[in-house]
């Protein structure tokens, strides 16, 4: 069973607008989020993080927000860019274990 | 900087043959990991590993083993390749930081094709 799930495979978004991508997840173990981005033929690259023990994390024109009680996390990204266009999973753990993805958000950024 | 090294970015081969997928990473993590990422499953654990000479399965371990002999490599191994295995492997190694979490660093992936 999926723990950690993206219900939007594709998102697309005018160039200098907010991208919002969503996640959800089942486990309250949970305690470390990240989201990462994927170009196609290439590993994916880390983007941003957060601990359960915030609600929000900015890195520049990335911010992530964590709604523990819904379970749920998003990431916001303005203002977006044609080369934000890419595959974005997010991932979750809990402490020495394992990282559960999952299955991905195609964003476009139209010019 | 930062990396994780897999050994062929694209492979082809035979249904029954024997593959091995390679990784080094220079970054001196415990922790290792072999996915697989087919279009609308996202990414799916295959193995991982804590430590040198262990290791644990992921959630579809099936068809697979692994090996780690070294702490900077870690061999995922196709016992006897089937068109169904054919996906994107993607290779990435973590910290062990007792209380604290790490991202885990990923390489540029093999694109596996088994005719």
């Amino acid at each position: 069973d999926q723990q950690v799930k993206q219900n939007s495979p594709s998102l697309s978004v005018q160039e200098g607008r907010i991208s919002i991508l969503n996640c959800d997840y089942t486990n309250s173990m949970f305690d470390y989020f990240l989201w990462y981005k994927k170009y196609p033929a290439e590993g994916p690259t880390f983007l941003i993080s957060i601990s359960s023990i915030k609600d929000k994390n900015e890195d520049g024109r990335f911010t992530v927000f964590l709604n523990k009680s819904a379970k749920h996390l998003s990431l916001h990204i303005v203002p977006s860019q044609p080369g934000d266009s890419a595959v974005y999973f997010c991932a979750a753990s809990a402490i020495g274990n394992q990282f559960y993805f999952g299955t991905g958000t195609s964003l476009t950024v139209i010019p | 900087d930062v990396k994780v090294t897999q050994s062929s970015r694209y492979l082809v081969k035979r249904t029954g043959e024997k593959v091995f997928l390679e990784c080094v990473q220079d970054m001196d993590h415990e922790n290792m990991f072999w996915y697989r990422q087919d279009p609308g499953l996202g990414l799916r654990l295959i193995y991982f590993s804590y430590d040198v000479k262990m290791k644990e399965k992921g959630d579809i371990p099936e068809g697979y083993s692994v090996s780690r002999e070294k702490k900077e490599r870690f061999s995922l191994i196709l016992e006897s390749a089937s068109t169904n295995q054919t996906s994107m492997y993607l290779c990435a190694s973590s910290l062990s930081d007792q209380g604290k979490n790490t991202e885990a660093f990923f390489g540029q992936g093999t694109r596996l094709t088994v005719v």
